[in-house]
């Protein structure tokens, strides 16, 4: 157990909708990344938030957004969903802001577009 | 761009014998790389690290070779053993890059 907590595990939902991804770091954990994971597709990372604010991007599309509240907790949104973005999304925390490399994940959110 | 490449989607090892597992990486920024492994159903777990000012870390039946004019490292496991079944993620990080995963390597330990 990683400490790490990620809601829902799986998701099922239709092109065009709105969803969130929900994320718990480990205790005292004060950076969040999230990463997206495509079939045969390495992990991608799309955002890391650091004690509530936005400390660097990656590849996240403009529908997609992220925060994180005061109490360090974290979410995704998804929006004007389209079937590609069908994928496992990982949250993963770690103490520090600087990425020295060593996260920890969560399970994941499966995330399939019909 | 795929900074971070494992090109072997699987591979597999007979239990007891040597699983070698490869990556190789493109941004020269790079200065600390480490393998994470998942199992199904679970997030990637941290596995081992090395920096780019050593070419060599040990940790039990894992190593981690690091090959910095080939851009290029490398994970021996010895002896393979069942529960190393799992895809196995090369990452990097240097410079203002946050950690770049490959796309992974499924091994499979055969008993």
């Amino acid at each position: 157990d990683s400490g790490v907590t990620q809601t829902p595990k799986h998701l099922i939902t239709a092109t065009g909708q709105r969803v969130t991804l929900r994320c718990s770091p480990r205790s005292g954990d004060l950076s969040v990344y999230w990463y997206q994971q495509s079939l045969d597709q390495g992990l991608q990372f799309l955002i890391q938030y650091y004690n509530g604010e936005e400390r660097a991007k990656g590849n996240i599309l403009e529908r997609f957004s992220a925060q994180q509240f005061p109490d360090l907790h974290s979410e995704l949104n998804l929006s004007s969903l389209e079937l590609g973005d069908s994928a496992l999304y990982f949250c993963a925390s770690s103490g520090s802001g600087t990425n020295t490399g060593e996260l920890f994940f969560g399970e994941g959110s499966r995330l399939t577009v019909l | 761009d795929q900074q971070v490449k494992q090109n072997s989607p699987s591979l597999s090892v007979q239990e007891g014998r040597i699983s070698i597992l490869n990556c190789d990486y493109t941004n020269s920024m790079f200065d600390y790389f480490l393998w994470y492994k998942k199992y199904p159903a679970e997030g990637p777990t941290f596995l081992i690290s090395i920096s780019s000012i050593k070419d060599k870390n040990e940790d039990g039946r894992f190593t981690v070779f690091l090959n910095k004019s080939a851009k290029h490292l490398s994970l021996h496991i010895v002896p393979s053993q069942p529960g190393d079944s799992a895809v196995y993620f090369c990452a990097a990080t240097g410079g203002a890059q946050k950690l770049v995963f490959g796309q992974g390597t499924r091994l499979t330990i055969n008993p």
